[in-house]
């Protein structure tokens, strides 16, 4: 079975620190992990994947996400936050070769100005 | 828009009655994707197909719940006797078929529905 985890409903940060948002997965074998970004009333929006290769992964508005597989985690970070990036926030985990996506329960964050 | 588009965007309807959903994928993608996602929670896979072909489908599906996808091309989820336990935004996205699994999914703006 396959899961994952966001230990954390929110996350508050103020405008121009860097922001982390945690999640740890569980999968049998080789991971594929996403995270995904959704703002109010909208879809789902793709942010960045892990699939091989190097741990740290560059995504889209400068989000990255650093994967630790020792630690079984895939945790988003930027370096700069904007109000503008405040949304809620899903980590999601595939199997290697199989097309079911999980996802955690989302992480919502804020930042303030 | 050459994104993944569902229809109706919301759907109030009461408990009892049957409603559908619909779906188009961006059109080269040959997997299609639903979920659905209560307030609070992340989104909780249903059912997928490749092609016209539904390959998996969650055991939280109850049999009141069916999907199709005759052509290949958009989809149809259909619940019957709705509950006030469906209220919820019903998902749907669609991807390619990279090579074990390493697709993103691309989604829909999402069709809400409420059973009152």
């Amino acid at each position: 079975a396959q899961s994952v985890a966001q230990p954390e409903d929110q996350v508050n940060v103020a405008e121009g620190n860097p922001l982390t948002v945690k999640c740890t997965y569980s999968v049998s074998g080789n991971p594929y992990l996403f995270w995904y970004v959704q703002y109010p009333n909208r879809g789902l929006q793709f942010l960045l994947k892990y699939i091989t290769g190097d741990n740290l992964v560059k995504g889209s508005y400068g989000f990255e996400a650093e994967f630790n597989k020792s630690q079984t985690s895939f945790h988003l970070k930027k370096p700069s936050a904007l109000v503008s990036d405040s949304a809620l926030y899903f980590c999601a985990v595939r199997r290697y070769n199989t097309d079911k996506l999980i996802f955690g329960t989302g992480t919502r964050l804020q930042v303030f100005p | 828009d050459t994104g993944v588009s569902q229809n109706p965007r919301h759907k109030i309807t009461k408990r009892g009655q049957n409603v559908t959903f619909r779906c188009d994928p961006i059109s080269e993608h040959n997997r299609l994707y639903w979920y659905r996602q209560t307030l609070g929670q992340g989104p909780e896979f249903l059912t997928y197909f490749q092609n016209e072909a539904q390959l998996e489908k969650s055991r939280l599906l109850s049999d009141r719940f069916s999907a199709e996808r005759p052509k290949g091309s958009f989809s149809t989820l259909e619940i019957q006797r709705t509950e006030q336990g469906d209220s919820a935004m019903y998902l749907c996205a669609s991807s390619t078929d990279l090579e074990s699994g390493a697709g993103e999914l691309f989604f829909g703006e999402g069709s809400r529905l409420t059973v009152l």
